[in-house]
This record gives structure tokens, C-alpha cells and sequence, in this order.
């Protein structure tokens, strides 16, 4: 059975950081993009960064791009967002998602989908 | 960025009406469109993939179809359990973007 479990949110003042970690089990982790997702309080879904098998391409919305690092250590299973610089509007829970890539039949071309999803960790930026 | 746009923002339905959710993409993204269903404290839960695609173990009621800027997730009977938070989603850019989220409420 396929699960990811995040850890390591919490409270933090503005301008903090913290790392976030999802565990990943039940797939061959290294197979797959993995990415982060947020969503604010009563708000819709942000993706927020993503990271290919091996860790050598990543990507970021703008909003984070430069306070964010996302990395992964193959051999641990597991996936992590370093937030440094943390603002108000960082205020989220925090879901990793695994990223899988289907071949559809009636498609020209790929198509990725975020399968499966933790059940994400809260992160409150406060003071 | 590709902005999508999802139409109403939120609805009220009865058990067994048919339900169309509309989200319209800012620029042609081929079928590179997933839809969601995210229920109240849960993670989201995909539902179809390339457009039109059901994922494994969703019921058949729910159907996606589109390609370019338009795109429609139906559920063809509303059923209790469907009352939920419903987001599209492009793929086409490496950092994919969701739509605003539609909720079903209970008529």
C-alpha cells in the first residue's frame, strides 16, 4: 500500500524556518517525481515546488523561489522542503503528493497526475 | 503562467442531480487537465486524468471531457458522498497551477 506521511510542521515567527519531511513506503520511490502542494486556511491548492527521480531538476512557483529547497534522499524514501524566510501568507497545510507519469492512448505525449497524497502537516507562521 | 479558471465557485444540488463543473485554462493546454475531489480535512483525491481519463476505483458516475481552453467534470447522479471541494488542475507547464476549487453543497 502506497502511503506518504509528512512530519515536521508546526508554529514558527516570521522569518523563521523550518524542514518539512514526508516519508514515503508501498513504491519504489525513486521512481517518481515527487512534489509539494499547499493549501492556506479555507483557500484552494498551491503547488509549490517539485523534484525529478534522481534530485538533478527542481522547480518552484515564484512566490517561494529562493526561500524554498526541496530535496529528497532516495535511500531514506523520503522528501523534504527546507523553508527558510518564512512569511504570514506561508501559512498552510502542506501536502507531499507523488508525481506519476501515464501514457494515455488517445493522447499525443505524456501526462502526469498526482496520484497519491499524504494528509499533510499544518504550518502556522505567527508571532 | 497558465491561469485556470474554474466556474460556479460553489453550487447547491440535491442527490440524484446531474452536476457540471467548468474550468477554462488561459491558454490551449491540450488535455493536460486533471480534476480532484477534496472533502472537508482530507487530502485531495484524483478522479480523472488527461481530460477525460477515470482513475482506478472511481465510480463511472463522474466523467471529464474537453481539450484546449474548455473543460467539464460531471457527475451524472449525485450521490451523498459527493458533496465536496472539487479543483481542475493543468499539467501542461512544469509547474502545473489548480483552479480556484468548487464546492457542493447539499440543496
Amino acid at each position: 500500500e502506497v502511503q506518504l506521511v509528512e512530519s515536521g510542521g508546526g508554529l514558527v515567527q516570521p522569518g523563521g524556518s523550518l524542514r518539512l519531511s514526508c516519508a514515503a513506503s508501498g513504491f519504489t520511490f525513486s521512481s517518481y517525481w515527487m512534489s509539494w502542494v499547499r493549501q492556506a486556511p479555507g483557500k484552494g491548492l498551491e503547488w509549490v515546488a517539485n523534484i525529478k527521480q534522481d534530485g538533478n531538476e527542481k522547480y518552484y512557483v515564484d512566490s517561494v523561489k529562493g526561500r524554498f529547497i526541496i530535496s529528497r534522499d532516495n535511500a531514506k524514501n523520503s522528501l523534504y522542503l527546507q523553508m527558510n524566510s518564512l512569511r504570514a501568507e506561508d501559512t498552510a497545510v502542506y501536502y507531499c503528493a507523488r508525481v506519476n507519469i501515464v501514457v494515455v492512448p488517445a493522447a499525443i505525449g505524456q501526462r502526469r497526475l498526482f496520484d497519491y497524497w499524504g494528509q499533510g502537516t499544518l504550518v502556522t507562521v505567527s508571532s | 503562467d497558465v491561469q485556470m479558471t474554474q466556474s460556479p465557485s460553489s453550487l447547491s444540488a440535491s442527490v440524484g442531480d446531474r452536476v457540471t463543473i467548468t474550468c477554462r485554462a488561459s491558454q490551449s493546454i491540450s488535455s493536460y487537465l486533471n480534476w480532484y475531489q477534496q472533502k472537508p480535512g482530507k487530502a485531495p483525491n484524483l478522479l480523472i486524468y488527461a481530460a477525460a481519463s477515470l482513475q482506478s476505483g472511481v465510480p463511472s458516475r463522474f466523467s471529464g471531457s474537453g481539450s484546449g481552453t474548455d473543460f467539464t467534470l460531471t457527475i451524472s447522479s449525485l450521490q451523498p458522498e459527493d458533496f465536496a471541494t472539487y479543483y481542475c488542475q493543468q499539467t501542461y507547464s512544469t509547474l502545473g497551477t489548480f483552479g480556484g476549487g468548487t464546492k457542493v453543497e447539499i440543496k
